[in-house]
């Protein structure tokens, strides 16, 4: 069974940093190129950042490219995201994703 | 990046009705490797993760009930629902993943009880 579990999530000041780390098992994680995807409250789904299956190459929206870092650890099976100069409108569920979603992690970003 | 549009922003529709979701994108997601199309739907209920209701834009997920059905190709897809349940209720989107990693979204169409 494929599970995808986030964590790192949490209130952090308007300026601050958060990690958010993905645990996935149940599948050849290795070969699976992955991304983050955030949901603000009572909005869509926002895609924020990818990266590949050998971690060689990252993708970013726009919204957060040089403040985020996406990366990972295949002999660890987690995927990453470092967040930088967190902002208010970074305020959402962040999702683990491919083809299968993980249940999300709230990041609030309130002073 | 390519952009997901999807219409109706909502739509209310009588239980046992047809409900109809539409999604463009701003290029072709179909693929002349393999002539698949790569288009996913996903249902989202509140409080949940989105969950992966259509891939192949027309290949139901598993546990999946057959009055979903989706349709479409090159940069025209459709979700219908053939005959509404109250559980149905929920924020369809469509997703490309023709250039994954970088999956977007439509921005989800609303469906309600009439």
């Amino acid at each position: 069974e494929v599970q995808l579990l986030e964590s790192g999530g949490g209130l952090v000041q308007p300026g601050g940093s958060l990690r958010l780390s993905c645990a996935a098992s149940g599948f050849t994680f290795n070969i699976y190129a992955m991304s983050w995807v955030r949901q603000a409250p009572g909005k869509g789904l926002e895609w924020v950042s990818g990266i590949s299956g050998n971690g060689f190459r990252t993708y970013y929206a726009d919204s957060v490219k040089g403040r985020f870092t996406i990366s990972r650890d295949n002999s660890k099976n987690t995927l990453y995201l470092q967040m930088n100069s967190l902002r208010a409108d970074d305020t959402a569920v962040y999702y683990c994703t491919y083809d299968y979603w993980g249940q999300g992690t709230l990041v609030t970003v309130s002073s | 990046d390519i952009v997901m549009t999807q219409s109706p922003d909502s739509l209310a529709v009588s239980l046992g009705e047809r409900a109809t979701i539409n999604c463009k994108s701003s290029q072709s997601v179909l693929s002349s490797s393999n002539n698949k199309n790569y288009l996913a739907w996903l249902q989202q209920k509140p409080g949940q993760p989105p969950k992966v209701l259509i891939y192949w834009a027309s290949t139901r997920g598993s546990g999946v009930p057959d009055r979903f059905s989706g349709s479409g190709s090159g940069t025209d897809f459709t979700l219908t629902i053939s005959s509404l349940q109250a559980e149905d209720v929920a924020v369809y989107y469509c997703q490309q993943y023709y250039n994954t990693p970088r999956r977007t979204f439509g921005q989800g169409t609303k469906v309600e009880i009439k």
